[in-house]
């Protein structure tokens, strides 16, 4: 593909509702990262894959977040129960490897009401 | 802690003016340094890095030690520089430039 792939580009959810954000890489990066962008604010870190492997974590703001990558390829990110400070666009990025340029998909906005 | 500031949340200029976006950060070690643009409805891409040293669509940045300050400069805006501009800080030592911290970003807007 052209670009890094994010899908739905806009979800709107009940609060309490679980929601599911799909992320598909630029074909044979193998690190990608999520992030999560509140208005007015800059993207903040949620967590890394190398491949399959989930090497960082450590940005999820709650154990209702979860990210898979198990094929070393589509990521999804879940959400569980959400609530209404989850409401943020919600980015993916990848990298061919390590120390090189990370690209941005268009986003996920997700607006929980 | 690691920390990127950009003090201004809006920056408006006049087109052939110079324009400098200010960018502090807060890093125990070696940082690495970019800079992020966003045009309007179109994804965050990488403008510039500090270890390249290059110059990109007439901007440059130069990464200042003792003051901890990554500076986005250039000598006459253009009309079409009108957009948000992120600083961001490599989270680890020599990490991937995806394990990012980023500030919160000025919006730049340049006027005929």
């Amino acid at each position: 593909g052209a670009g890094v792939s994010q899908s739905p580009r806009y979800k709107v959810a009940k609060r309490g509702q679980d929601v599911a954000l799909r992320c598909d890489p630029i074909s044979g990066h193998v690190s990608l990262f999520w992030y999560q962008q509140a208005l007015g604010q800059g993207p903040e870190f949620l967590t890394y894959f190398q491949n399959e492997a989930q090497l960082d974590k450590s940005g999820l703001p709650s154990d209702r977040f979860f990210a898979e990558r198990p094929e070393g390829s589509v990521s999804t990110l879940k959400i569980q129960r959400t609530q209404q400070e989850d409401s943020a666009v919600y980015l993916c990025a990848s990298s061919l490897r390590q120390l090189t340029e990370a690209f941005f998909g268009q986003g996920t906005r997700l607006t929980v009401v | 802690a690691q920390r990127v500031t950009q003090p201004e949340k809006l920056l408006s200029v006049f087109k052939g003016a110079p324009v400098e976006l200010k960018c502090n950060y807060s890093y125990s070690g070696s940082p690495e340094l970019f800079w992020y643009v966003q045009y309007s409805r179109q994804r965050l891409q990488l403008l510039l890095r500090h270890i390249s040293r290059e110059s990109i669509k007439g901007f440059t940045a130069d990464l200042n030690k003792g003051e901890t300050s990554f500076h986005l400069k250039k000598p006459f805006a253009q009309e079409e520089d009108s957009a948000m501009y992120y600083c961001a800080l490599s989270k680890n030592y020599g990490g991937s430039q995806g394990n990012l911290i980023f500030g919160k970003g000025t919006k730049l807007s340049v006027k005929p």
